[in-house]
């Protein structure tokens, strides 16, 4: 099965900040690589998919990269409404997995 | 849009049936069925999904209790578990697996609290 680890797990962040999330594939994946946003007491949503692609309506502030085990989301100029928790999501094969999650809060 | 539906109580060595209702798209189309699940405070847990035609996948650490089924009539599908125990209380997410790019993402329903407790 394919583990997928995220760092870090919680970050403090002010309004305006550059933070970057990591995702680690326990082998390649391809850029089968999704992210997800999720708010408290509300589901998960797409953000970004296929390791760069933006789902439409996504804010350009937000960015994906990488290939094979390591990729990593990017939010340039972080906003109110971007703290939340994000996931990384492996669809390369099953069981799909997902990352940990890391909990942006403010600092 | 996907709408869960079930108890929101199970009984410890009881059985959950869920139940997930797709509407504006068919259950018929090329999406994969699935369920994910979110213990309070914790992680996403994949459970399995389930294609139109009853092929399914299982998570390995679940797959001796799940059952999931497809029905193409109602275009709806359901997930049982088995032998439940206060482990397995959780936020219960069906959700749609979509092929885009080459990957598949997930689109999900609002979730559903269960809580196992006697």
């Amino acid at each position: 099965d394919i583990q997928m680890t995220q760092s870090p797990s919680s970050l403090s962040a002010s309004v305006g900040d550059r933070v970057t999330i990591t995702c680690r594939a326990s082998q390649s994946i391809s850029s089968y690589l999704n992210w997800y946003q999720q708010k408290p007491g509300t589901a998960p949503k797409l953000l970004i998919y296929a390791v760069s692609t933006l789902r439409t309506g996504v804010p350009s502030r937000f960015s994906g990269s990488g290939s094979g085990t390591d990729f990593s989301l990017t939010i340039s100029g972080l906003q109110p409404e971007d703290f939340a928790t994000y996931y990384c999501h492996q669809s390369y094969t099953t069981p799909v997995a997902f990352g940990g999650g890391t909990k942006i809060e403010f600092k | 849009q996907l709408q869960e539906s079930g108890p929101g109580l199970v009984k410890p060595s009881g059985t959950l049936s869920l139940t997930c209702a797709v509407s504006g798209d068919s259950i018929s189309s090329s999406n994969w069925w699935s369920w994910v699940r979110q213990p309070p405070g914790k992680g996403l847990e994949w459970i399995g999904e389930i294609y139109h035609s009853g092929n399914a996948n299982y998570n390995p650490s679940l797959k001796s209790r799940i059952t999931m089924s497809v029905d193409n009539s109602k275009n709806q599908f359901s997930l049982n578990v088995r032998s439940m125990t206060v482990a397995d209380t959780a936020v219960y997410y069906c959700a749609s697996g979509v092929p885009a790019a080459g990957t598949v993402v997930y689109f999900w329903g609002q979730g559903i609290l269960v809580t196992v407790s006697s």
